[in-house]
């Protein structure tokens, strides 16, 4: 497979550092959110997701922010490994349905 | 694994040429999508279905087709391909309105010469 995103911006850590990606959406009537990891080859693989009447949800080793007066998203990846290393999306979805639509994308590049 | 067979994987075809893309769930869910992503771009809908036979365009359905006869396949043509649809196609499938995850297939590349 080829992968995608040729001219995505880039974040690059050192392993066992904290990520932090960060999303700009565009739709104050957004009302839930996804993060989505793309690793070269293959699909977006479910992350984490958080609702508008959340500030903060947590998973493993990840944590979802939502800032609804900017209308920004984050990504926080606590103790960052090497399998991190992908591209990674933010999606929003309006209530009206189950239509998502997406940021650009990030791609983390985690160094050993 | 979310349960979503895209077939084929890999296809070169020629530009003028009939293309059909199948998405196969074995999750009983309602929603089926079809995406395709390309630099520059992202994610792009091109049209998804909610139910048998119940089908619509989303942003990018010019060129496309879809059909859905059962539950469990979701069908993507190309009725004459042009180079323009040279991309990546990723089925999706969710199984509730209103905000429910969307979980995404492995992709169909596809190459139109």
């Amino acid at each position: 497979g080829e992968s995608v995103g040729l001219h995505l911006p880039t974040l690059s850590v050192q392993e066992g550092d904290n990520s932090i990606i960060n999303c700009a959406y565009s739709n104050s009537a957004s009302d839930y959110f996804i993060w989505y990891k793309q690793e070269s080859g293959k699909g977006p693989q479910f992350i984490i997701d958080i609702r508008s009447n959340m500030d903060k949800r947590q998973g493993q080793r990840v944590t979802v922010l939502l800032n609804k007066t900017v209308k920004h998203l984050s990504l926080q990846i606590a103790a960052t490994q090497p399998g991190d290393s992908a591209v990674y999306f933010c999606a929003e979805n309006i209530g009206a349905g189950n239509m998502l639509t997406f940021g650009g994308g990030t791609r983390l590049m985690v160094k050993p | 694994d979310a349960g979503i067979t895209q077939s084929p994987r890999h296809k070169v075809t020629e530009t003028g040429t009939p293309v059909t893309l199948r998405c196969h769930q074995t999750e009983n869910h309602r929603y089926m999508y079809w995406y395709r992503q390309d630099p520059g771009h992202g994610l792009r809908l091109i049209h998804y279905s909610y139910g048998v036979k119940d089908t619509d365009k989303g942003e990018v359905s010019d060129g496309y087709s879809v059909s859905r006869s059962k539950t469990e396949d979701f069908l993507l043509t190309l009725e004459s391909a042009t180079s323009s649809q040279t991309s990546v196609y990723f089925c999706a499938i969710a199984g509730q309105r209103g905000g429910n995850t969307i979980y995404f297939g492995e992709g169909s590349w596809l190459t139109v010469v």
